[in-house]
């Protein structure tokens, strides 16, 4: 079984640009969630996807946007980058049904520094 | 905000079992109690979970109080790869649920 993997592991990259981070979901799950962790912090939910549609959304503005293609591996977007969007980017995979959803595996995430 | 209270930090002896306490008093019926942890450069790793009966699988054990307003996590025989940021989170997994995570409790296993 394959668990969930995310590129790039690094990233550096400088206000206003635009970053996109790939998460590839564990074999069999059908539904794709993203986090931001800042340095200390617990992990912060940006916004789940399921069968392509966004599920749910957490308090993050609108430049952050996302996709889940039909093998559901997903990309999230962020565009216009601040400094404070510097953090470790989680991708979780679980799998749903139309009422809920199991539980969560993360891949090891993406660490974003914005100069 | 987090619905669940944790101790910042805590230490265990290497060998001896770990009992992490969470605080879950506004919890609602039809929501569950999970538990996962981060090891250091690592992605959160899904412990276990449970409603309302104590549960167990190979990593670890779930007790939940009658009440529903606390539980605890059991690491049987902690070894020092037990040391990491233990997170205990409700949710009522439905779909549209955001999963919120607090600060956790840092679990320092000593030799």
């Amino acid at each position: 079984e394959t668990g969930v993997t995310q590129s790039p592991t690094h990233l550096i990259k400088t206000r206003g640009q635009q970053v996109t981070l790939r998460c590839s979901s564990q074999s069999g799950h059908n539904t794709v969630s993203w986090y931001q962790q800042a340095l200390g912090q617990g992990p912060q939910f940006i916004f789940q996807y399921y069968r392509e549609e966004e599920n749910g959304r957490g308090n993050f503005p609108p430049r952050f946007s996302g996709l889940q293609f039909p093998n559901y591996s997903s990309e999230l977007n962020v565009n216009a980058l601040e400094l404070d969007d510097s953090a470790l980017y989680l991708c979780a995979s679980s799998l749903s049904d139309e009422l809920s959803f199991g539980p969560q595996h993360f891949g090891d995430g993406t660490r974003l520094s914005i100069l | 905000d987090a619905k669940t209270t944790q101790p910042t930090s805590m230490d265990c002896a290497e060998g001896r079992a770990a009992n992490l306490p969470c605080n879950h008093s506004t919890i609602s019926g039809n929501e569950y109690v999970y538990w996962y942890r981060q090891i250091h450069s690592q992605g959160p790793q899904y412990i276990i979970h449970g409603l309302k009966n104590n549960e167990t699988n190979e990593m670890a054990s779930l007790i939940i109080t009658e009440d529903r307003k606390s539980s605890t996590l059991i690491l049987p025989h902690a070894t020092l790869r037990d040391t990491a940021v233990y997170y205990c989170i409700v949710t009522p997994r439905e779909r549209d649920d955001k999963i919120i995570f607090g600060k956790g409790t840092r679990l320092h296993i000593l030799p």
